[in-house]
């Protein structure tokens, strides 16, 4: 199976200013790789699929680079809105695993 | 509007069994994959099965093989989740997804399961 390891694990940010979150996988899963979002009680939302593109309807703020084994989440001007825990995904190979995520919170 | 509703969330004991449903609306239910995932309470998320868009094929992780079926109706847009043989470790929050190696781009609300004596 393919492992995807987050770092960090938690991230205190400050409103306003870049991050990157990465996202290292145990083998190449290609340009697999999905971005996700979720707020406390809610259900987790897309943020970017196959590495870099965007989604319709999410904030230009957020975007996505990698290939093979290293990605990468960045988000430019965190918000508050922001602060929630951010999960990658492969589906490259069976069976389709997750990080464990990194949560953002407020510094 | 892309929808998805969950249904058949409960307590329910261990070797026991229950069926899920998710009945999908706001697109052509049978040009798409779908799939389960699950969260179990304060963790990470885990994919439990898929299915084609014909339902012609299944794929599932060897946590749940064996015991859990996907299956769907895509005369009634409904897809569906028998759990078999329930162990604790199988309480989760399930979520009925659109997509596959596309990534999930779409997401029930979800249905607790929980296994317990």
């Amino acid at each position: 199976d393919v492992v995807l390891t987050q770092s960090p694990a938690t991230l205190s940010v400050t409103p306003g200013e870049r991050i990157s979150l990465s996202c290292r996988a145990s083998e190449s899963v290609d340009t697999y790789l999905h971005w996700y979002q979720q707020k406390p009680n809610e259900s987790p939302r897309l943020l970017i699929k196959y590495a870099s593109q965007s989604i319709s309807g999410i904030p230009s703020r957020f975007s996505g680079s990698g290939s093979g084994t290293d990605f990468t989440l960045s988000i430019n001007g965190v918000e508050l809105e922001d602060l929630s825990i951010y999960y990658c995904q492969q589906g490259n190979s069976l069976p389709y695993t997750f990080g464990a995520g990194t949560k953002l919170e407020l510094k | 509007e892309v929808q998805l509703v969950e249904t058949g969330g409960g307590l329910v004991q261990p070797g026991r069994s229950l069926k899920l449903s998710c009945v999908a609306s706001g697109f052509t239910f049978n040009n798409y994959w779908m799939s389960w995932t699950r969260q179990a309470p304060g963790k990470g998320l885990e994919w439990v099965a898929s299915i084609t868009n014909s339902g012609g094929s299944t794929y599932y992780p060897d946590s749940v093989k064996g015991r859990f079926t996907i299956s769907r109706d895509n005369a009634q847009n409904t897809l569906y989740l028998q759990m078999n043989s329930l162990r604790s470790e199988d309480t989760a929050t399930y979520y009925c997804t659109r997509g596959t190696t596309t990534g999930f781009a779409y997401w029930g609300q979800g249905t607790l399961v929980t296994v317990s004596s």
